[in-house]
């Protein structure tokens, strides 16, 4: 397996730009998790799936954050408009939905916004 | 909520010596508690964990302990080594919801 994959691996756009980020989990995981990394803030979780149903999406900033998770293998977080303090890595990352078993982060998405 | 608090954010050590970070969490339904390293420019990636029905844990220079009456748990790492300098992140796992300390920059210097 290729792990999770995320796309794109750098994205630059302008401010009031829309912006989707993708992930692809590890096949048979049925748990996605999105971070959001900045050096003030660290590693912020923003919402999580299980099943493809959000579960938790409290750590999601504004309404202008979303996320979808149409089917077991495809996940995207949008961001619209977007503004230069959306400027971060975004991780996805996966797990099988039990407890106690490993996260695998994908390598990540790094967006700035002008 | 959950909340990890982690300790120090910054420690840095001579090579040789040992290394110690510590979390606390909040939440005492936590029964989860992984470790993750950082490398600068990579992604996270698990270097142990341990379970709430477990009080150490040790895989070669790496060892966890954890005190689940006072909620706290710790990363130990002995004979540091340069290539142990990363960033390192204590999580804490409440159903299936897995939420991280502040990270620990930890400096070997040789």
């Amino acid at each position: 397996d290729a792990g999770v994959i995320q796309s794109p691996r750098h994205e630059v756009t302008e401010m009031g730009q829309e912006v989707t980020l993708r992930c692809k989990p590890i096949s048979g995981h049925n748990s996605l998790f999105w971070y959001r990394q900045t050096m003030m803030r660290g590693l912020e979780l923003l919402i999580y799936f299980n099943n493809n149903v959000p579960i938790d999406d409290s750590g999601m900033p504004e309404d202008r954050f979303s996320a979808k998770m149409p089917n077991a293998s495809f996940s995207t977080l949008k961001i619209q408009p977007s503004e230069p303090r959306d400027s971060a890595v975004y991780f996805c990352a996966s797990s099988i939905q039990s407890l106690n078993t490993e996260a695998f982060f994908g390598q990540g998405t790094r967006l700035t916004v002008v | 909520g959950e909340n990890v608090e982690q300790h120090p954010s910054t420690l840095s050590v001579q090579e040789g010596d040992s290394a110690v970070i510590k979390c606390t969490y909040s939440d005492s339904a936590s029964n989860y508690f992984p470790w993750y390293k950082q490398e600068l420019g990579k992604r996270p990636q698990l270097i142990i964990d341990i379970r709430s029905n477990v009080g150490e844990k040790k895989d070669q220079r790496i060892a966890v302990t954890l005190n689940k009456t006072a909620k706290h748990f710790s990363l130990h790492i002995t004979e540091t080594q340069p290539e142990d300098s990363a960033v390192y992140f204590c999580a804490e796992q409440y159903g299936n919801k897995l939420v991280f300390g502040a990270g620990t920059i930890l400096r070997v210097k040789s």
